[in-house]
């Protein structure tokens, strides 16, 4: 079946990068774009770009502009979502999600990234 | 792009129909037929309800519909069950980017 399976959490310290990664199957990864939205603690969710597996493009939410990078790994069928310069207000909950003609199905189980001091 | 606006909170009955609003704007709810619902228990993924506005995935409860008129999409429940009991998000497209709506936690009394 169709599954996306994510990296497990992390814990940065503000200044730092993390990079999570968002590893497909079931499916042919270069005929579907990948999303990333997050949710903060009891928030809701927030858009962060999207990548073609394909050919690697992306676009990413002005919001985060300079600072999220997303890269694929054809070979593993793999997306990669890296954030620098963290802030505490990065913590969140990070979601990879397939896109099928501007849906997402499936999401990844969501990878908890903490910054703190 | 701004988030599209939902209620904070409803809430309903065991039997009953409940309707959540995503009211969004002419640039996005009003100008596509791409509004997608999500439903979030807590601590896990959202999962797909509703996608193109009206139609239901594969394994989907026939109790979940969607429906739109103009700026504002609309998910109704109905029979309400306690399963159901959880946060729901609305998705709409601005351009080529997409926008969630804030989000409607439904309790079932």
């Amino acid at each position: 079946q169709v599954q996306l399976v994510q990296s497990g959490a992390e814990v940065k310290k503000p200044g730092a990068s993390v990079k999570v990664s968002c590893k497909a199957s079931g499916y042919t990864f270069t005929s579907y774009y990948m999303h990333w939205v997050r949710q903060a603690p009891g928030q809701g969710l927030e858009w962060m770009g999207i990548i073609n597996p394909s050919g690697g493009s992306t676009s990413y939410a002005q919001k985060l502009q300079g600072r999220v990078t997303m890269t694929r790994d054809t070979s593993t069928s793999t997306v990669y979502m890296e954030l620098s310069s963290l802030r505490s207000e990065d913590t969140a909950v990070y979601y990879c999600a397939r896109e099928n003609d501007h849906w997402f199905d499936p999401w990844g189980q969501g990878t908890l990234v903490t910054v703190s001091s | 792009q701004s988030a599209l606006t939902q209620p904070a909170s409803v809430s309903g009955s065991p039997g009953q129909s409940i309707t959540i609003s995503c009211t969004g704007t002419s640039s996005d709810v009003g100008s596509y037929n791409l509004v997608s619902w999500y439903q979030q228990h807590p601590g896990k993924a959202p999962k797909l309800m509703i996608y193109e506005g009206s139609k239901r995935p594969s394994g989907v409860s026939n109790r979940f519909s969607g429906s739109k008129s103009g700026n504002t999409a609309s998910l109704t429940i109905s029979g309400l069950q306690a399963e159901d009991e959880a946060d729901y998000y609305c998705c709409s497209y601005a351009g080529s980017s997409p926008v969630f709506g804030g989000g409607t936690k439904l309790t079932v009394l």
